[in-house]
């Protein structure tokens, strides 16, 4: 079974610039989540959808990211303009649904963002 | 609010020692726990999870967790440490936002010396 999959892995960028991260979930998986992880801390929900429609996005800075779900598999997440502060590794999961809360999270290799 | 805490941001031990990684938990219902790892440039993978089946969790590659109601801790343990331990480790636990979010410790990087 493929795994989570995210592009790019590493990305360099100057502060005010925008960037946008990719994510192709595990077949079937309803639920995809997309996570920041700053150096030396665990990681934060941004966002989370079942299927195309947001189930929580309360940490989402909503004047800087944005993330789409299109047809319920793929998402993008976009920051736009990028700031310092947004230097991290950003993390896509999947699972099957959310109707469970021992639901397991399946976790992508992260893109590292740098922002200079 | 539910949130958890790990206690040591880095534990070294000797390779074939006990490895113990602590984790508490506020939580004012049965909280739902998890413990994952996460090897250099990788994502997180599930060790073992907290459902209430049983208070002793076993997970994969040798470790286990125990649930101790009485004193809210999840601690991580693996009778003889091998190299490829060494990693990140995060506790986390879950509570109900309408979908179930996860909230994740700081997290305790494990080095195994030789």
């Amino acid at each position: 079974e493929a795994g989570v999959a995210q592009s790019p892995r590493y990305k360099i960028i100057e502060k005010r610039q925008s960037v946008a991260f990719w994510c192709n979930p595990i077949s079937g998986h309803a639920t995809l989540y997309w996570y920041q992880q700053i150096l030396g801390q665990g990681p934060k929900l941004l966002i989370q959808f079942q299927n195309n429609g947001v189930v929580d996005d309360s940490q989402l800075p909503k004047d800087r990211f944005s993330a789409e779900r299109l047809k319920g598999v793929d998402s993008t997440l976009k920051i736009q303009p990028a700031k310092l502060e947004d230097s991290a590794v950003y993390l896509c999961a999947s699972s099957t649904s959310s109707g469970s809360p021992t639901d397991t999270q399946y976790f992508g290799p992260g893109t590292r963002l740098t922002v200079l | 609010a539910q949130s958890v805490t790990q206690l040591g941001s880095h534990v070294s031990v000797s390779e074939g020692a006990l490895v113990l990684l602590r984790c508490n938990y506020s939580s004012s219902v049965p909280p739902y726990l998890f413990w994952y790892v996460q090897y250099p440039n990788q994502g997180l993978q599930l060790l073992l999870k907290y459902t209430s089946a049983a208070t002793l969790v076993k997970g994969i590659n040798g470790f286990e967790a125990e649930f101790k109601k009485s004193e809210t801790s999840f601690h991580l343990t693996k009778p003889s440490a091998h190299m490829s331990d060494a990693a990140e480790y995060f506790c986390a636990v879950r509570r109900n936002t309408g979908g179930f979010k996860t909230i994740f410790g700081a997290g305790t990087r494990l080095f195994v010396k030789a």
